[in-house]
């Protein structure tokens, strides 16, 4: 069984300041991990994945992540908030093999202040 | 652009009704998966088609249902509709296992349905 946990339903930062979106998972394989971004009125697109190596990822628009396993976290960071950044950030795992089956986090939403 | 498409964008009906939604997949993608979001519920997963084969099922009502087409579209019906399925429908595709799919999906914008 998987699940993800995001903390925080809404977050509200300062344009400029740092931006950390938290989500904690739980899986009973190796996961795949990921960060998607949602505008308002539009689907739903890929931030950045973990799958493995490296357990620090970068993303688009200046995002990256950290895969710690011991924590069973992947929180997202930016480190200056940008108006443009406005959006909802749903965190998602992935079982690592077969036909994959995705549980989404509940998003959270951020708010930039300017 | 995903490459995914879904259509109608919107769709006004009334209580009772029964509606289609149509997802075209990604090139070369065979599996398409449905979610519906509301804003009392979050994203919730409905279904997992393969293929044309049916290979999970999440929070879908009976009242739903959904199929793939050999040509690898999909349809989502939604019949006996009530106020509270007023949501945003989306369906997403992902690549073969096998080919280095890691279960990143890839999101349509979406069918707005709103019941009246």
């Amino acid at each position: 069984a998987q699940s993800v946990t995001q903390l925080g339903s809404h977050v509200s930062v300062s344009e400029g300041a740092l931006v950390l979106l938290r989500c904690n998972y739980s899986s009973s394989v190796p996961p795949y991990l990921f960060w998607y971004v949602q505008y308002p009125n539009q689907g739903l697109q890929l931030l950045l994945k973990y799958t493995t190596g490296a357990t620090l990822v970068k993303g688009i628009n200046g995002f990256e992540a950290e895969f710690k396993k011991s924590e069973t976290s992947f929180h997202l960071t930016k480190p200056s908030a940008h108006m443009s950044d406005a959006a909802e950030y749903f965190c998602a795992v992935s079982n690592s093999g077969g036909y994959q089956k995705v549980t989404f986090g509940t998003g959270t939403k951020l708010q930039v202040i300017p | 652009d995903s490459g995914v498409t879904q259509t109608p964008k919107h769709l006004i009906t009334a209580t009772g009704q029964r509606v289609t939604l149509r997802c075209s997949p990604r090139s070369g993608d065979l599996s398409v998966y449905w979610y519906q979001q509301s804003l009392d519920q979050g994203l919730q997963f409905l279904i997992h088609y393969y293929n044309g084969e049916e290979r999970a099922k999440g929070n879908i009502l009976e009242r739903f249902s959904a199929q793939q087409f050999p040509d690898l579209h999909s349809e989502l019906n939604l019949s006996s509709l009530e106020l509270g399925d007023s949501a945003l429908y989306f369906c997403a595709s992902s690549p073969s296992p096998g080919t280095g799919n890691t279960g990143e999906l890839f999101f349509g914008e979406g069918s707005r349905l709103t019941v009246l």
